[in-house]
């Protein structure tokens, strides 16, 4: 049974450029949930997306945006990058209903920018 | 919103011993409690989690206790062991923005667990 899983692991851009990152959700899961985790600190909620479209959204500006594909796979996309964005993207997935509280996370993409 | 404090950042033990972490919430709607461990280079692994209508939940060497009234819950684990060593993360699962799966984390916990 295939875990979540992430690509690329790791990734290094520059100021300004856009970034794609992806996930496939565990075998069974409908739901994908993006998270931030700065160095030294826990992750940090970006947003959610079920049945394709984004259902909730924490406190990022739109610069970040996301996708789920009817696979229930999904990316997370980044404009304009900012040094600040340089981080570990964690993708979690999850299967609505009871129970849908409990994220099972990949290794992530480690993005450096420079 | 919601907002988890976790103590201590970093706790050194001696194999054997027990480890306890804290957290605090500050969310009274909050009713989902998990805690996460995350090794080197890995993502964070479900341990243990808690629902608000239970007030303590064991597996084996690892316990989570609840208070629900103080918002404060614990993780213990006993006999710990050098693989224990990880940074451990509590949670609290934020209902406001209408949906599952909104985790607010605490800061994390570095244990050592010293041969």
């Amino acid at each position: 049974d295939a875990g979540v899983t992430q690509s690329p692991t790791h990734l290094i851009k520059t100021r300004g450029q856009q970034v794609t990152l992806r996930c496939s959700p565990k075998s069974g899961h409908d739901t994908v949930s993006w998270y931030q985790q700065a160095l030294g600190q826990g992750p940090q909620f970006i947003f959610q997306y079920y049945e394709e479209e984004e259902r909730q959204r924490g406190n990022f500006p739109d610069r970040f945006s996301g996708h789920q594909f009817p696979n229930y796979s999904s990316e997370l996309n980044v404009n304009a990058l900012l040094l600040g964005d340089s981080a570990l993207y964690l993708c979690a997935s999850s299967l609505v209903g009871t129970g849908g509280e409990k994220l099972f996370f990949g290794s992530g993409t480690q993005l450096s920018v420079l | 919103g919601e907002n988890v404090e976790q103590h201590p950042s970093t706790l050194s033990v001696q194999e054997g011993d027990s480890a306890v972490i804290k957290c605090t919430y500050s969310d009274s709607a909050s009713n989902y409690f998990p805690w996460y461990k995350q090794e080197l280079g890995k993502g964070p692994q479900l341990i243990i989690d808690i629902r608000s209508n239970v007030g303590e939940k064991k597996d084996q060497r690892i316990a989570v206790t609840l208070n629900k009234t103080a918002k404060h819950f614990s993780l213990h684990i006993t006999e710990t062991q050098p693989e224990d060593s990880a940074v451990y993360f509590c949670a609290a699962e934020w209902r406001g923005g209408g949906s599952q799966g909104n985790l607010i984390f605490g800061k994390g916990t570095k244990l050592s667990v010293k041969p």
